[in-house]
C-alpha cells in the first residue's frame, strides 16, 4: 500500500459521537486526500491537503474537516457522527496535484460504522 | 450527472475467455485517465496513467487503451486471479480532482 497507514481499520460508534481517522504515510508525498466509497457510488473526495497546514474541500465535505501538522499526518474529524457517515473511508497520497499527471495511491481504508 | 462511466457493472468470464471493460467519460479537458484494481476489503492499487487518445499501456494480461471519448481495459486469457473490481478515474485540466466510475466487477471462473 505504498508506505500508507490507516487507523484504526474498523470502528463502531454512536450517532453524535466524534470520530477521528488517522492516516500516515511514510513517502514524504506532498499531497494527501481523505475519499468516502459507497454502494452505487464511485470514491468521493471528501478533503484534500496540498502541504503542511494547507487543505481545501471536495465534493462531499459536508460534516468532516481535516488537519495537518506534519508531512506524514492527515486526519479526518466527524465532528458528530451521523448514520449517512456509515462508509468506508479511503486515504491517498500523490506527490503532485491530481491534476499533474501523478497518480495517487491508496491506504487499506477504514471501516466506520455510525448506529 | 455522471462525468464517468464504466460499463458493463458486472461480468463473468469463464478462465482463458478475453474481454474488455468500457469507461466512457464526458469532459471535455482531459489531463489524464487512470486504471485501478481494487480487491474485497482493500484499497484501489493504481495500474495505469493513460495521457492522449491513442495511447495503450500494458500490464502481464491487461491492455489499456484510450479514446477521444473513452477507454477500454482489454484482459487477455483472464485467470482466476484477475477477479477484481477495476476502477477508472479521469482528471482534468485546471482541476485538482479525480473523478471516479463506480467500477466494473470481474469474476473470473476457473
Amino acid at each position: 500500500d505504498a508506505g500508507i497507514t490507516q487507523s484504526p481499520r474498523h470502528k463502531v460508534t454512536e450517532t453524535g459521537t466524534p470520530v477521528t481517522l488517522r492516516c500516515h504515510q511514510t513517502e514524504n508525498h506532498r499531497y494527501m486526500y481523505w475519499y468516502r466509497q459507497d454502494p452505487g457510488h464511485g470514491l468521493r473526495l471528501i478533503h484534500y491537503s496540498y502541504g503542511v497546514k494547507d487543505t481545501d474541500k471536495g465534493e462531499v465535505s459536508d460534516g468532516y474537516s481535516v488537519s495537518r501538522s506534519k508531512t506524514e499526518d492527515f486526519l479526518l474529524t466527524l465532528e458528530s457522527a451521523t448514520s449517512s457517515q456509515t462508509s468506508v473511508y479511503f486515504c491517498a497520497i500523490s506527490e503532485g496535484l491530481a491534476g499533474s499527471y501523478n497518480e495517487q495511491f491508496f491506504g487499506p481504508g477504514t471501516r466506520l460504522t455510525v448506529l | 450527472e455522471d462525468q464517468v462511466t464504466q460499463s458493463p457493472e458486472a461480468l463473468r468470464l469463464q478462465e482463458g475467455e478475453s474481454s474488455s471493460l468500457n469507461c466512457s467519460y464526458t469532459v471535455s479537458g482531459l489531463r489524464g485517465l487512470f486504471w485501478y484494481r481494487q480487491d474485497p476489503g482493500k484499497g484501489p492499487e493504481f495500474l495505469f496513467t493513460l495521457y492522449s487518445a491513442g495511447e495503450e499501456k500494458e500490464k502481464e494480461r491487461l491492455k489499456a487503451t484510450l479514446t477521444k471519448k473513452e477507454s477500454f481495459l482489454h484482459i487477455t486469457a483472464p485467470k482466476p486471479e484477475d477477479s477484481a473490481t477495476y476502477l477508472c478515474a479521469v482528471t482534468l485540466y485546471g482541476n485538482n480532482r479525480l473523478a471516479f466510475g463506480k467500477g466494473n466487477q470481474v469474476v473470473v471462473i476457473p
